[in-house]
């Protein structure tokens, strides 16, 4: 089946640890997000990626890294320098719209991030 | 700031009625609007999408646009104790890059 695969499903942090969440996809689409979501807020963007090699800084940047070195990865990094972590993290991709409309985000089952 | 406004609820509807729910945005340039439904715990799953004014029917959900008005709304028909989740709108710019403004959430509580 197509979709998006996040792992781990829960995964937690020591003080001072860098972890990183797994985001992998198979719909064939060139661009993936990562959001943070807090209990009774909006998802807020953290980092996202058009294209393979590249990617751009989203709202709540600062302590966090990506990188994507294949269509179908985009791997994010919580480091110790992200204060406050815990949250549930959702991974998203779209195909891009080309010549018709906006194309709809599709979200993975998403992971769930606390210090210890 | 490009906001999306929500009201949290919850929103309480008989089993059987029509639950309606309800979104503005800031963003007048805004071109794409999304309904996403979220089970507690879960992540956000994709309802709708509109991307002119009017209505658009998908079975028991109906998504209304009004952009003259920065208004979109979703009605769900003959409510189901399955449909009690957090409906998310979202609400995507005219920029090229299809960053989605989320709001915070309406929580539907069916009762049987």
């Amino acid at each position: 089946d197509g979709g998006i695969t996040q792992s781990p499903k829960y995964l937690f942090r020591k003080e001072g640890q860098n972890v990183t969440l797994s985001c992998e996809q198979n719909l064939n689409h060139d661009a993936m997000y990562w959001y943070r979501q807090d209990p009774g807020q909006g998802l807020r963007l953290i980092y996202y990626s058009q294209i393979v090699n590249d990617f751009q800084k989203g709202d709540i940047a600062e302590g966090y890294s990506v990188s994507r070195e294949k269509k179908e990865s985009f791997p994010l990094t919580v480091t110790s320098a992200q204060k406050n972590p815990t949250a549930f993290y959702l991974c998203a991709s779209s195909a891009l719209p080309g010549r018709g409309p906006n194309q709809p985000q599709h979200f993975g089952d998403g992971t769930r991030l606390s210090i210890l | 700031q490009k906001e999306v406004e929500q009201n949290s609820g919850p929103l309480s509807v008989p089993e059987g009625a029509i639950a309606s729910l309800n979104c503005t945005y800031s963003d007048r340039g805004s071109q794409s609007f999304f309904w996403y439904r979220q089970y507690s715990g879960k992540s956000p799953e994709l309802i709708m999408s509109i991307y002119s004014n009017g209505d658009k029917e998908d079975g028991r959900f109906t998504a209304q646009l009004n952009k003259a008005s920065q208004y979109v709304s979703l009605l769900i028909r003959d409510s189901q104790p399955s449909d009690s989740a957090t409906y998310l709108c979202a609400v995507m710019g005219d920029t090229g890059f299809q960053k989605l403004v989320f709001g915070t959430g309406t929580r539907l509580l069916v009762s049987p």
